[in-house]
This record gives C-alpha cells, structure tokens and sequence, in this order.
C-alpha cells in the first residue's frame, strides 16, 4: 500500500515555463514534507521542505504547497530551466511514537521532469 | 565539508558471494539510514540507526543482509550469501535530530550510492 503517491512518472516542459510536480499521500499522521532531485548516478539531494502548519514555503525559483485536507502537495518550479532536468521523489514524515528513534521517511516513486531548451 | 560518503561506487559479484558496502555519514549527524532503490520498488528503507542503535530494521528482505554501525562515523551493509535478486543501487543517509540544516532537522542528506550487480 503506497502511502506517497506520484501519479505522474514523467514530464515534460518548455525552457522558462512553470513545472508543477505532484503528490498525493494518504497517512493522515504525515506532518512533515520534502521534495528531493535526483540526477543519473548520484544520490537524491534535498530540495525543500514544509511543515504541516504551513500552506506554502519558497526558496527561489522553488515553491512547495500543501493542501492537507486533500492530501495533496505540489512543487512548483519557476522559471525552469534544463538544469532542472532531473527525477523529483517526493517524501513524508510522520512524529516517531517512541522517544530516541529519529523519522523516517516514505518517499514516493518519482517523476522525471525534463526541461526542453 | 564532506557530505555523506559511501564505497565501493560499484559492485559486481558472483551468487553466493559475501558484500559488504560501507557508508561514512556527515560528521556530527546521529542518524544513519540505509536505502535500496530498485525500478520495481523504488527507494525503500531497510534499515535505520539513531545513536549507533539499529532502531528499525523491519525493511530488511531477510536475514542474509545484515548492517552495523560500530561508531558514530561508520556503518555496514553486508549482504551473505548475495543473489542476483538483490542488484540494486543502495543509499546510506544521514539526519540530524533537532539541528543542524534544516528548520527542525528532519531532512536526510544522501550518499552517492553503490550500484551492486549480482550476477
């Protein structure tokens, strides 16, 4: 049961447009989301973040939304441009119930965004 | 500063054989995760240590992988005997609790990883 869904395992956008990358979650219990970029042969790098009492957290060129009551969150990126090229994992948390144990995260299955020229 | 360092960067072994990868994590991180990442499943947790304690190791496939972390500055994924089911590319990440980069520390900063064949 996929509990961080990314039903878009590809897309694709014009230099200088908007990409819009999404994810669906369903564990009610996720208060804490990421999104991460990943290139060929390199480890999944962390992109931004946001908190479950936030709607929205900006870095640059980088948004992400949350819509919790439709557990959805979404990672815009504008302009975007062909270094943007890359697989994007979206991932959760959830508070550990045991004290000393650090929060793991679920991630979903990715969506290549390739960014023409 | 170093980021995560993980080795070999590749790994092709025969069945049956004993692997062994190694990951270094960030200094000064208290946790250390280990990753697989297969196109079937995607990247999933296997294992996690939070103070040099395995603290889940519930995504283990079975009990011929096995990992330590010895020190704060170290820790093993070893795989005996391998099978060529488990090729796949293995992450080793590190967090910070609390501290450190992000706003509350929640975010795992990832290895290069090792691309292991098993043929």
């Amino acid at each position: 049961d996929q509990q961080v869904k990314q039903n878009s395992p590809s897309l694709s956008v014009q230099e200088g447009r908007i990409s819009i990358l999404n994810c669906d979650y369903t564990n009610s219990m996720f208060d804490y989301f990421l999104w991460y970029k990943k290139y060929p042969a390199e480890g999944p790098t962390f992109l931004i973040s946001i908190s479950s009492i936030k709607d929205k957290n900006e870095d640059g060129r980088f948004t992400v939304f949350l819509n919790k009551s439709a557990k959805h969150l979404s990672l815009h990126i504008v302009p975007s441009q062909p270094g943007d090229s890359a697989v994007y994992f979206c991932a959760a948390s959830a508070a550990q119930i045991s004290s000393g144990s650090a929060r793991q995260l679920t991630f979903g299955s990715g969506t290549q965004l390739t960014v023409l020229p | 500063d170093a980021g995560v360092i993980q080795s070999p960067r590749h790994e092709v072994t025969e069945m049956g054989q004993e692997v062994t990868l190694r990951c270094k994590p960030i200094s000064g991180h208290n946790s250390l995760f280990w990753y697989r990442q297969t196109m079937m499943r995607g990247l999933e947790l296997l294992i996690y240590f939070n103070n040099n304690v395995p603290i889940d190791d519930s995504g283990m496939p079975e009990d011929r992988f096995s990992a330590k972390m010895p020190n704060a500055s170290f820790s093993t994924l070893k795989i005996q005997p391998s099978e060529p089911r488990d090729s796949a590319v293995y992450f080793c990440a590190s967090s910070t609790e609390g501290r450190g980069y992000g706003p509350r520390g929640y975010e795992q900063y990832f290895g290069p990883g090792t691309r292991l064949t098993v043929t």
